[in-house]
């Protein structure tokens, strides 16, 4: 399966200020990736769907202005998560699938745990 | 839409059978799968069922009923190790057929 790494794996940083988390599929070029957020006991809530090349899409209820999405290569989409607040504080996963067949699973990177103080 | 439901936490003990279900409604479907998470880190692959019936992959094996909206996770021969969360996720078969939206997940706790 796709091999999938994210960076960094943590950060902390001040509400105000933005954090720019990187998704790279290592062995594979996937003109999809999926951004998740997953809060404590939780369950991962699809925010957004990046496509290489073009605008991604945004799930009800996420502000694209607030969690910019760039899509620039088959390799690496960035979720920059703008103007962060505590709220904003969540474990951020991105993922991958290999295809759109209907068999085809996602590929999961580590994951970046956001902390904002 | 999706709706999805799994018990939130189960309790085993160690070289026990554990089943953990899932029960979904959704507008349109295209396969279950099943993935485990440990704490603090991404899910892994565990199974996916497109069709009815059993898949057995070694002490892992899923279950799927498509007219009762119904799966269950199979996992034989407990391992501390398998304490993790086990989240059943749905694909839909409408726009964009390769999202996956996931249920809470099941908190499994394996004791000795």
């Amino acid at each position: 399966g796709a091999v999938v790494s994210q960076h960094p794996s943590w950060v902390i940083c001040k509400s105000g200020t933005s954090v720019k988390i990187e998704c790279r599929s290592l062995d594979f070029q996937a003109t999809t990736m999926f951004w998740y957020r997953q809060f404590p006991k939780q369950s991962l809530m699809l925010m957004a769907t990046s496509n290489e090349g073009s605008k991604a899409t945004y799930e009800q209820g996420v502000e694209k202005d607030k969690f910019l999405i760039n899509h620039a290569s088959l390799t690496l989409s960035t979720l920059t998560v703008t103007s962060a607040h505590p709220e904003d504080s969540s474990f951020y996963i991105c993922s991958v699938s290999e295809g759109t067949g209907v068999n085809n699973e996602q590929f999961f990177g580590p994951g970046t745990r956001l902390t904002v103080l | 839409g999706q709706n999805i439901d799994q018990p939130t936490e189960m309790t085993a003990t160690e070289g026990a059978i554990v089943q953990i279900n899932c029960t979904y409604q959704t507008s349109g479907f295209n396969g279950l799968f099943w993935y485990q998470q440990h704490a603090g880190e991404a899910p892994t692959f565990l199974s996916y069922n497109v069709l009815d019936g059993l898949e057995e992959k070694g002490r892992f094996s899923s279950f799927l009923s498509r007219s009762k909206g119904y799966s269950y996770l199979l996992l034989k021969e407990l391992q501390m190790k398998d304490s993790a969360s086990y989240l059943c996720a749905v694909k839909d078969s409408g726009a964009g057929s390769y999202q996956l939206t996931f249920g809470k997940g099941t908190k499994l706790s394996v004791i000795p």
